[in-house]
């Protein structure tokens, strides 16, 4: 089964201070990775995803991602963070094929003026 | 934009109660997931249908929960009785494919008091 481990449930950083959210995931198979933002009482948006090529991927609000193969890790990262990224950030893993998301626990990235 | 939506918002039951949740995914999305998010946690898959089959309800506690699509459209995820441990955040989500990813809807919170 299929499994994803975010290593930090909570991270403070300071407004414009660059921040890396990590992610390991546990699969023998091929993988699709995304990474997800829920800001309080809402559901989830999607932030980028991997699927396949080039394994540095861009999304949304400046976040990028870097597939690691051998390492199984899918980190996210900012430069610059705002005071409007302080929100709840999920890793999460599907095998190819219709099959469901998993998620990870959740990381809290909590942005300091 | 074309949405996933969900109601209601927001449920306060007593226990034992029952209760039922709605969503209508994105038109012409033919797989649709109700996720379960306690406080705290990531989402964990309730149950996946493919257009109005049931693809996996490994993880719904049965003896309680019931979920239907009977058109192939919108769903509906039933609790009889509601226990205290029902508390969390219900999400439905939608994909288009097999490398979709998914759209979440605004989720239905519910409080079992």
């Amino acid at each position: 089964a299929q499994s994803v481990t975010q290593l930090d449930s909570q991270v403070p950083v300071f407004e414009e201070a660059p921040v890396e959210l990590r992610c390991n995931y546990s699969s023998s198979v091929s993988v699709y990775l995304f990474w997800y933002v829920q800001y309080p009482n809402q559901g989830l948006q999607l932030l980028l995803k991997y699927l396949s090529g080039s394994t540095l991927v861009k999304g949304i609000n400046g976040f990028e991602a870097e597939f690691n193969k051998s390492q199984t890790s899918f980190h996210l990262r900012k430069p610059s963070v705002h005071i409007s990224d302080t929100a709840e950030y999920f890793c999460a893993v599907r095998k190819s094929g219709n099959t469901p998301l998993v998620f990870g626990k959740g990381t809290r990235l909590s942005v300091i003026a | 934009e074309a949405e996933v939506a969900q109601s209601p918002r927001y449920k306060i039951t007593e226990k034992s109660q029952a209760v039922a949740f709605w969503c209508d995914p994105i038109s012409g999305h033919a797989t649709l997931y109700w996720y379960r998010q306690i406080l705290g946690q990531g989402p964990e898959l309730l149950v996946q249908f493919q257009d109005e089959s049931v693809v996996d309800d490994s993880q719904l506690p049965k003896d309680r929960f019931s979920a239907e699509r009977l058109k192939g459209v919108d769903s509906t995820l039933k609790i009889q009785p509601a226990e205290l441990g029902d508390s969390a955040m219900y999400l439905c989500a939608s994909s288009l494919g097999r490398t979709g990813e998914l759209f979440f809807g605004e989720g239905s919170r519910l409080t079992v008091l």
